[in-house]
This record gives C-alpha cells, structure tokens and sequence, in this order.
C-alpha cells in the first residue's frame, strides 16, 4: 500500500510570514492533488500536479511535484488568516484500476493576525 | 460552478440499523467514489465505481456496504447493519477521467451510529 506523509502535521505563524508544507512518499504517484478542508466540510480542490518537477501557481500558493513523482510541496507567501485551515496532499496511485487516492494525514495551518 | 451533493448532511442511526447514503455527482463525470473520514483521522478510500460496476474496493468496504447507481443521476452507498465504529464522515467525489484522477469532494455525510 502506498503512503503519503505530511509534515508538519501543525503549523502555527504569524500574519505575513512564508510557509512550507511537505508530502512525502516512496512511491511514485501518477498525479498529486492539493485539497483544503474546513472542519464538518469536504475536502476542496486546490490543483493537481501530473508531471515530475511540475510548478503551479495560484496567487500566493505554489505547488511542486517532485522529479520523481514521489513528493510534492505547497508553499504559502505572506500568510493570511483567511489561509487557516487544514491542508491535505492525494496521491493517485500509478497502477490504479479506478482512480483511487491516497491522502496524506493533513496539515493544519493556524494563521494568526 | 458544478458540485458534488450529498444527502442527508447529518444522520443518526441506531447499531443494527441500515444507511443509505446519497450522492448526485457532477453530471458529466464518468467514475464515483466514496471516502470516509473518522474524526481525527485520515481520509480513506472505499470505494470506486464505473460503467456501473465497482472498479476498485478496499479492506473497508466489506459484505455489510453496497454502492449503487440506480438512476443515472444518484450513486449511493448503503451499510447493511451499522456498526459503532461506523460513525464518520462519508464523502462522495466524483472525476471526469480515471487518469487524471482530479476528483471533486461532496460535503460529506455525517454519520452517527448509537
């Protein structure tokens, strides 16, 4: 079974700093997607990344996927309190019969003003 | 903007009792899924399902749940006989593609078993 490890697990920061959030694996993934979930909802689309050393950007967020396609990182600019939230990393796996995805355990992300 | 629905947003079943959890996917999505979420942990996979039949199934989804897609609009995932350990958040998704496996999330269905 294929896994997918965040870190840090809490991240607590001030009003404008810059951040880093990791998904790691031994795997390697077909694509890796960013979901952002508030607490009692569903998870929400970010991106998906398919291609190895792939950046994405989406105003102060960007998005890399890994060379190998086993990593993949979310880097926050100038961190905003609307940023707080809980950050998940999913995986899709690369022999995948229907389009499962792994997850990540998350990350939770407290944005203080 | 095209979303996932789930119903009933909260539901409250007694141990024993059988579930049907409903789900209108985005319209021109072709696979379906259902993922649960126990409070505090991991979202894990259940199941997958396309061209009406399940793709894919994992270690969870056991004899006691089913999926169906009985209308060409809903998909549905029944548990026969809840469980306490039952209790979790149920998410449908729903993706255009396999491949590019961009899925997009319902709200979920909170289900408590007593």
């Amino acid at each position: 079974t294929q896994l997918l490890e965040q870190s840090p697990q809490f991240l607590s920061i001030q009003e404008g700093e810059n951040l880093t959030v990791y998904c790691n694996s031994s795997s390697v993934f077909s694509s890796l997607q960013w979901y952002r979930q508030e607490p009692g909802e569903g998870p929400v689309l970010l991106v998906t990344v398919v291609t190895g050393g792939e950046v994405k950007k989406l105003k102060r967020l960007t998005f890399q996927f890994g060379d190998a396609r086993k990593d993949s990182s979310l880097h926050i600019t100038a961190a905003q309190p609307g940023d707080t939230g809980l950050y998940l990393c999913a995986g899709g796996e690369i022999y995948n019969q229907g389009g499962k995805l792994i997850f990540g355990q998350g990350t939770e992300l407290s944005v203080k003003p | 903007e095209p979303e996932v629905t789930q119903t009933p947003s909260h539901q409250v079943t007694q141990m024993g009792q059988e579930v049907i959890l409903r789900c209108v996917p985005i319209s021109n999505h072709l696979y379906f899924y259902w993922y649960r979420q126990i409070l505090g942990q991991k979202v894990e996979f259940l199941v997958s399902f396309y061209n009406n039949e399940i793709s894919e199934k994992s270690e969870i989804f056991d004899d006691q749940f089913s999926v169906e897609r009985p209308d060409g609009s809903n998909f549905t995932l029944k548990i026969r006989s809840t469980k306490l350990e039952d209790s979790a958040m149920y998410f449908c998704a729903s993706s255009a593609g396999r491949l590019s496996t961009e899925a997009f999330f319902g709200q979920g269905t909170r289900l408590t078993v007593v």
